[in-house]
């Protein structure tokens, strides 16, 4: 069946470093992929999204691009900001349906 | 305009007893979704609507858990007989359905947190 994996957490780092969030998935056909994020005490709210290959999604300075060759759709920001400590989840969507499975979750806390 | 409510925010309830979770999602949003969150896990998911019919209840954790929806709007899940390993964060989201790029964009409601003593 489809699958998310992304890196555990959490993950640490200073204001202005680099973010990576790796993202990888086993699907059949040609599924939507996600970034969702959970801001302390809020719900969760969709980051960006990607529905064919090579797309990019970008939003509030994170990008994934998605990598069919490699099934993956990594998180990326240049420069974090404190704003940014929060909880990170991959999903996918079938596109046979609209069943969505989520990856485990990365929570990622920046230092100031 | 209004985005996805649940009722109630917080249940507790003693181990046995039957409790009924609400979700109203976005007015126009044809898909709806049911999610459970353990403390410090990821999303669980349990089922989902397209309309009023659930095309693939295999989400679903056990027969004493079970969902319907009416009108192409609430819905509510029901757990049955509960148990402690019950208590979890029980989600609830809304998506456009139909067409188009934006049919699986989902927006959640607030959760109602479940205990069960």
């Amino acid at each position: 069946g489809n699958s998310v994996t992304q890196m555990e957490g959490p993950v640490t780092l200073s204001e202005e470093a680099f973010l990576t969030i790796n993202c990888t998935y086993t699907a059949t056909g040609y599924p939507s992929l996600f970034w969702y994020v959970q801001y302390p005490g809020e719900g969760l709210q969709l980051l960006l999204k990607a529905t064919k290959a090579d797309d990019k999604g970008s939003n509030k300075g994170f990008e994934a691009t998605y990598r069919k060759e490699t099934t993956s759709f990594h998180l990326e920001k240049g420069s974090v900001q404190v704003s940014d400590s929060a909880v990170y989840f991959c999903a996918l969507s079938d596109t046979g349906g609209f069943k969505t499975i989520f990856g485990a979750g990365t929570r990622l806390f920046v230092k100031a | 305009g209004a985005g996805v409510s649940q009722s109630p925010s917080n249940k507790v309830t003693e181990k046995g007893k039957d409790v009924e979770l609400r979700c109203d999602p976005i007015s126009g949003h044809t898909a709806l979704y049911w999610y459970r969150q353990r403390l410090g896990q990821g999303l669980e998911f349990l089922i989902y609507f397209q309309g009023n019919s659930a095309p693939d209840k295999s989400g679903l954790p056990s027969d004493r858990f079970s969902a319907e929806r009416t009108g192409e709007s609430v819905s509510t899940l029901t757990i049955q007989r509960t148990q402690q390993e019950d208590s979890a964060v029980y989600l609830c989201a809304s998506s456009l359905g139909g067409f188009g790029g934006s049919r699986y964009e989902q927006y959640f409601g607030p959760g109602t947190r479940l205990t069960v003593t």
